[in-house]
């Protein structure tokens, strides 16, 4: 079955330079999650999107930014980098449905290990 | 989205069932019991989820208390591969709209030969 792809796997970069983070959710997949996991931290939500439009923001510096295009494919801008954004960059999708049943299960792609020098 | 607590570590031998506790004191009455787990540095894994009846599947199977304070995730047959992070995980299932996972502490468990 498919599953959330993710690119890049690494990605380094150097203090204040920009990097964009891809992320193609599960066929038929309408919501896009995006968690940052620092060094020995459990993942934390940045923010999310349903049908493209914003749906939820967590705590997401406001040198990031991130979008959902027409293709439901999202990406995760991040400007200005510091040393604490290195980190792992986990993408995750849902379908959410109308009928009845309630499954919002998320899946999550292999994640983005970005460090910043 | 209600707070849950879990045991900071767990051993268990290959071969037995693992037993997972989580204490959701405070959920209401239209918030799910998520499972997932984090093998080292890969992406959080779906495991099963309830609402108030037991639920099993090819995993693992979930036992929530009939008051619903408290689960017990269990994996029947433990395998050095189910060495991970555990994570329950308390949150409303919007039919409409996804809903962010808020990840706590998290149980680790050691599937030990």
């Amino acid at each position: 079955a498919a599953g959330v792809i993710q690119s890049p796997r690494h990605l380094i970069k150097e203090k204040r330079e920009t990097a964009t983070l891809k992320c193609y959710p599960i066929p038929r997949h309408d919501t896009v999650y995006w968690y940052q996991q620092g060094p020995g931290q459990d993942p934390q939500f940045l923010i999310s999107f349903y049908e493209k439009m914003q749906s939820d923001k967590g705590s997401i510096p406001d040198r990031f930014s991130a979008q959902q295009f027409s293709d439901y494919h999202s990406e995760l801008n991040m400007s200005s980098l510091e040393l604490g954004d290195s980190a792992l960059y986990f993408c995750a999708s849902s379908e959410v449905r109308f009928l009845g049943e309630t499954k919002n299960i998320q899946y999550f792609g292999a994640g983005t290990r970005l460090s910043v020098l | 989205d209600a707070k849950t607590t879990q045991p900071p570590s767990m051993d268990c031998a290959e071969g037995r069932a693992a037993n997972l506790p989580c204490n959701h004191s405070t959920i209401s009455g239209n918030e799910y019991v998520y499972w997932y787990r984090q093998i080292h540095s890969q992406g959080p894994q779906y495991i099963i989820h309830g609402l108030k009846n037991n639920e099993t599947n090819e995993m693992a199977s979930l036992i929530i208390t009939e008051d619903r304070k408290s689960s017990t995730l269990i994996l029947p047959h433990a395998t050095l591969r189910d060495t991970a992070v555990y994570y329950c995980i308390v949150r409303v299932g919007l039919y409409n709209q996804g809903g962010k996972l808020i990840f706590g502490q998290g149980t680790e468990l050691s599937v030990k030969p």
